[in-house]
Order: structure tokens, then C-alpha cells, then sequence
């Protein structure tokens, strides 16, 4: 019974591809995020949002589009893909902000050929 | 300065000895602390959390804060080869919507 489920797992693209990725929950949180973690893996925060309502929007560049349609779902847009998107997104759920850790989905593995 | 610092590595422990791990950070209010083990090609695992100072046990991690000198520190005791794996230290940012600032990760290889 997967907490926080992310797909694809792996997504292989050309570049200037508009690719998206799926996650889901079923923790009954209130608060999702999206996460992107380098080659150097280092995790830096996306885009949040609480029960529909972005509220996080670190400097990421506007090919980037977030979109939650209820708060169990949270997708990530991907337009006109470049060579430096490659990465691993994580999704991740908390309760309340991020007071009490996040459970994170299984990462989708971009590459950007 | 990053807002979470942790050395790179890598660290390397013989197996039953003790794997330390260290953590400063830089935002004074920041009030919820966390560790989290990430194996290759997996996601993160929360397996540590602490909010106040001092040391906070589970089973042989122990998890250590000083709000004074912004330093979280996290402790393996009786090191496993299952222990190999990065570890990344997380800090709450409580200033406006919240969220996990987290450090660039430790890398520990247990040594049978």
C-alpha cells in the first residue's frame, strides 16, 4: 500500500520534449511538494502546495508548471525539456508544513538526451 | 554560507564501531530537525527527527542537538554494512510557508 506514489519511475526524452509526472498520496496530508535532486544529490525544494493552494515557488524556471487538482494529487509540466533538467524529482507529503518530516514518493530519474 | 552544511565525505567506518555524522546550520529559529538515509537509487528515509535540545534515542541512532551552537549531529552505534548509505540533514525553515532545507548529504560506507 505505497504512502506516496510517483510515475513514471524513468522518463527519457529528446530535448525541447513537454514531459509530465504523476504523484499521488494517501496519507491524508495536507501539504505536497516537489523536490529535485542533482547528480551531487542535493535536494532543493520546488514547489509546495497546502490542500490546492500553491505556496511555494522557489526561483525555478517558468517552463516548470505545478499543478494540484485535490490535495492527494500533485503533478509536475515540463515544457521545451533542456539538457540541464536531468535530474531525479521527488515528491513529497507532511501534515502541516514541514514540522514533521516529509515521506517522500520513489523519484522519477529525468534524462535529457 | 548554505543554509544546511554537511561534510560530503566519504566517510568510512569499520562494522560495530560508531558512525558520527554532523550538521551546522544557519537559521537560529529554525526548530524542527531531521535525518534521513537515502540508499542509491532510492528515495529518502525519515528515520530520525528531533525539536529539542539535547540527545534523542532510537535504537542505535541517536540523534544530538545544540540550538546554541546550530549543530545536529547524528550517531550510529554498532555499524552495520546495511548502515552504508547517505545521510542528509534536514532543518525546518519556519519563516512563511514552511519547508525542509536540507544539506548536501553524507556519504557512509560501512566496512566488514
Amino acid at each position: 500500500d505505497t504512502a506516496v506514489s510517483q510515475t513514471p519511475k524513468y522518463l527519457v526524452t529528446q530535448m525541447g520534449n513537454d514531459k509530465s509526472i504523476k504523484c499521488e498520496q494517501n496519507l491524508g496530508h495536507d501539504t505536497m511538494y516537489w523536490y529535485k535532486q542533482d547528480s551531487k544529490k542535493f535536494l532543493k525544494i520546488m514547489f509546495s502546495y497546502n490542500n490546492k493552494e500553491l505556496i511555494i515557488n522557489e526561483t525555478v524556471p517558468n517552463r516548470f508548471s505545478p499543478k494540484s487538482p485535490d490535495k492527494a494529487h500533485l503533478n509536475l509540466h515540463i515544457n521545451s525539456l533542456e539538457l540541464g533538467d536531468s535530474a531525479v524529482y521527488f515528491c513529497a507529503s507532511s501534515p502541516h508544513g514541514g514540522g514533521y518530516g516529509y515521506t517522500f514518493g520513489s523519484g522519477t530519474r529525468l534524462t535529457v538526451v | 554560507q548554505k543554509e544546511v552544511e554537511q561534510n560530503s565525505g566519504p566517510l568510512s567506518v569499520p562494522e560495530g564501531a560508531i558512525a558520527s555524522l554532523n550538521c551546522t546550520y544557519s537559521d537560529r529559529g529554525s526548530q524542527s530537525f531531521f535525518w534521513y538515509r537515502q540508499y542509491s537509487g532510492k528515495s529518502p528515509e525519515l528515520i530520525m527527527s528531533i525539536y529539542s535540545n539535547g540527545d534523542k534515542e532510537d535504537g542505535r541512532f541517536t540523534a544530538q542537538l545544540n540550538k546554541a551552537s546550530q549543530y545536529v549531529s547524528l550517531l550510529i552505534r554498532d555499524s552495520q554494512p546495511s548502515d552504508s548509505a547517505t545521510y542528509l540533514c534536514a532543518v525546518n525553515r519556519p519563516q512563511g510557508a514552511q519547508k525542509l532545507v536540507f544539506g548536501q548529504g553524507t556519504r557512509l560506507t560501512i566496512n566488514p
